[in-house]
């Protein structure tokens, strides 16, 4: 049972402004919304954390509507660097009972010149 | 501070054999978590342990295992090698165990690519 749904990919230019919105209607009381970046051959790398409202760091912002069943990861202006695999983060209830953070299927977002 | 390390970072197999890989977690992190990775089914979770336990365990067979040191270092074992055990697999540590509702950030290492042929 997916806990978090994402766009499969997204293609952009750059200079443009790229949002990307996942779902998690199940997202319980206390958990957090993380985003992840992944590059080829690589491990993910930490982006940006939010709990509600509005998050904003160096390198992107985390909108969460007051429902908190979705939020979107915002790059400002998208370069050739940024083409990547894009994941969301919730807690997902595991086989143990307790809630650990699961990967959902990851957005791949195509920055063209 | 040293990130996580994975050892080996390639690995070739062939079927019916076993393979154990190691992780060594961000110095002062008690919990290492492993992931496998394919093209088809993207990131999955194995298992986290914290302090030499292991917390949770994903939908994984039992040929897929795991044990915590008391350093913190974290081996994974595969044992029956099947052609679809191909993957990449990534640990992450933190410095708390993992849940949904705390702040706490996954540091990944590169990874062990296993090719079982």
């Amino acid at each position: 049972l997916a806990k978090t749904t994402q766009p499969i990919s997204m293609d952009s230019y750059e200079g443009q402004e790229v949002n990307i919105t996942c779902s998690h209607n199940n997202i319980a009381t206390n958990d957090y919304i993380t985003w992840y970046q992944q590059f080829p051959s690589q491990g993910p790398r930490f982006i940006i954390q939010g709990y509600k409202t509005k998050v904003t760091n160096e390198v992107a912002s985390l909108f969460i509507p007051a429902d908190r069943k979705s939020s979107t990861l915002s790059l400002p202006r998208v370069s050739l660097s940024d083409t990547a695999v894009y994941y969301c983060l919730v807690g997902a209830r595991m086989d143990t009972g307790r809630r650990a953070l699961t990967f959902g299927s990851g957005t791949r977002l195509q920055v063209q010149p | 501070k040293a990130g996580v390390t994975q050892t080996p970072r390639y690995l070739i197999k062939t079927r019916g054999q076993q393979v154990t890989l190691s992780c060594s977690p961000i110095s002062g992190h008690r919990s290492v978590s492993w992931y496998q990775q394919t093209p088809g089914q993207g990131l999955q979770f194995l298992f986290e342990y914290f302090s030499e336990t292991q917390r949770n365990k994903g939908n994984f067979p039992g040929r897929f295992s795991g044990r915590q040191f008391s350093n913190s270092r974290s081996e994974m074992n595969v044992s029956t090698l099947e052609l679809g055990d191909s993957a990449l697999y990534l640990c992450a540590s933190s410095f708390l165990p993992l849940t949904g509702e705390d702040r706490e950030t996954q540091y990944f290492g590169p990874g062990t690519r296993l090719l079982v042929l």
